[in-house]
């Protein structure tokens, strides 16, 4: 079965900083990475996503993510955030097959943009 | 585009008793899901139907849980009866068949088990 740990439960950061939050992995199989964001009285939504290809990813919000297969790791970055980024952000993981749709999450890192 | 539509959104209830939550997907999507959030964690799938058919409902508890998704659209997920340890946020999701990573949830459904 895989899991997902990401490693800070709350990151605090003022605006125009970088960030970095952190997601790990563990899987006996080959994977699917993905980073959901669930912005305060909303749902949670898709930010982006690992299948295949290329391992650096992008959103359309300048969030991008790096699969690292050596470290198990697709840790989440953005070089300058903005208020509106403070939501909290899902790592999820799935294997694929018959499993596809099956999103195993991580804990949730809440992430808060100060003026 | 409507998004997953959930309710209620909140619910408090005596242990013991019955309740019931309502989902409406978004239109043409033939995917569900039913997650359970508790506070501080990430969701953990309870049940996923590809139309009206469950092919996975390994982590629902059946004793007290269950699910149903008559003509492949909305969606009822039952507690009877709820036990204190039910408190938590119950949310909805709904995707594509071919694309299943990529689903969409509904605000959820907070109970609060008294």
């Amino acid at each position: 079965a895989q899991s997902v740990t990401q490693l800070d439960s709350q990151v605090p950061v003022f605006e125009e900083a970088p960030v970095e939050l952190r997601c790990n992995y563990s899987s006996s199989v080959s994977v699917y990475l993905f980073w959901y964001v669930q912005y305060p009285n909303q749902g949670l939504q898709l930010l982006l996503k690992y299948l295949s290809g290329s391992t650096l990813v992008e959103s359309i919000n300048g969030f991008e993510a790096e699969f690292n297969k050596s470290q198990t790791s697709f840790h989440l970055r953005k070089p300058s955030v903005h208020i509106s980024d403070t939501a909290e952000y899902f790592c999820a993981v799935s294997v694929g097959g018959t499993s596809y749709g099956k999103l195993t999450f991580g804990q949730g890192t809440i992430l808060t943009v100060h003026p | 585009e409507a998004g997953v539509v959930q309710s209620p959104r909140y619910k408090i209830i005596e242990k013991k008793q019955p309740v019931a939550f309502w989902c409406n997907p978004i239109s043409g999507h033939n995917t569900l899901y039913w997650y359970l959030q508790n506070l501080g964690q990430g969701p953990e799938l309870l049940i996923r139907y590809e139309n009206e058919e469950a092919v996975d409902d390994s982590q629902l508890p059946k004793d007290r849980f269950s699910a149903e998704r008559l003509k492949g659209v909305d969606s009822t997920l039952k507690i009877q009866p709820a036990e204190l340890g039910d408190s938590a946020v119950y949310l909805c999701a709904s995707s594509l068949r071919d694309r299943e990573y990529e689903q969409y949830f509904g605000p959820g459904t907070r109970l609060t088990v008294t």
